[in-house]
């Protein structure tokens, strides 16, 4: 079956550092990816989505990036963080046809200071 | 564009009392539906989903949701509820199985002891 492999579970950051979070999945190939963002009161926003290695697609513009160096990792970057990057961060796969699955990663709570 | 609606953003019931949760969407073809519980700090959880078929869906935990296409809803129910069942509901509708999923802003349930 497959997990989904998300860390660090939480991380406080100071403004203006690096972020990096990655999430990994097993037991399956080829899945598509995302990074969803939850934040009070908005529930999940999708951040970015990826249907193969190196296919990244955005959907908000923001100081975030991804990554798909492998075909089970996804990687969510920022150079320098801001106050308002603070949330709840959410890794996701899914497979296509018909019975498809999804699955969510724990979550990474991450507080910029 | 697809999108969810869920407009009770807290419910409060009596343990031991029926539940529902709303959720209404926007979608021009089929909608793939899904219900989501959160814990605390924790990821998602799969309650149930809707491709197609009967339109009454069980799902784990003793949730049930129907399907009801002339209304756009998908409403998730459950006929006595459990103090464990304290958490927040995320409805979620995707374009086809494996797309990515557009949530609700989710419904905080607490419950009455």
């Amino acid at each position: 079956s497959q997990t989904i492999h998300q860390w660090p579970a939480t991380l406080v950051q100071p403004v203006g550092s690096p972020l990096s979070l990655e999430c990994t999945v097993e037991g399956t190939s080829n899945p598509n990816l995302y990074w969803y963002r939850q934040a009070a009161g908005r529930g999940l926003q999708l951040l970015f989505y990826s249907v193969g290695i190196g296919q990244i697609s955005s959907e908000v513009p923001q100081n975030l990036s991804a990554s798909r160096p492998q075909d089970r990792q996804f990687i969510l970057s920022s150079k320098k963080l801001l106050l308002s990057d603070s949330g709840f961060y959410l890794c996701a796969w899914s497979l296509g046809g018909t019975g498809s699955s999804w699955g969510f990663g724990q979550g990474t709570r991450l507080t910029v200071v | 564009a697809q999108s969810v609606t869920q407009p009770d953003i807290h419910i409060t019931v009596s343990e031991g009392a029926s539940l529902e949760l709303r959720c209404n969407y926007s979608y021009g073809a089929t909608p793939y539906l899904f219900w989501y519980v959160q814990s605390p700090g924790q990821g998602l959880q799969l309650l149930l989903k809707y491709f197609s078929g009967d339109t009454l869906v069980q799902g784990i935990k003793g949730f049930e949701a129907e399907f009801k296409r002339s209304q756009s809803s998908f409403n998730l129910r459950k006929p006595s509820v459990h103090w464990s069942d304290a958490a927040e509901y995320f409805c979620a509708v995707g374009a086809s199985s494996g797309d990515k999923l557009t949530f609700g802003t989710g419904t905080r349930l607490a419950v009455r002891p």
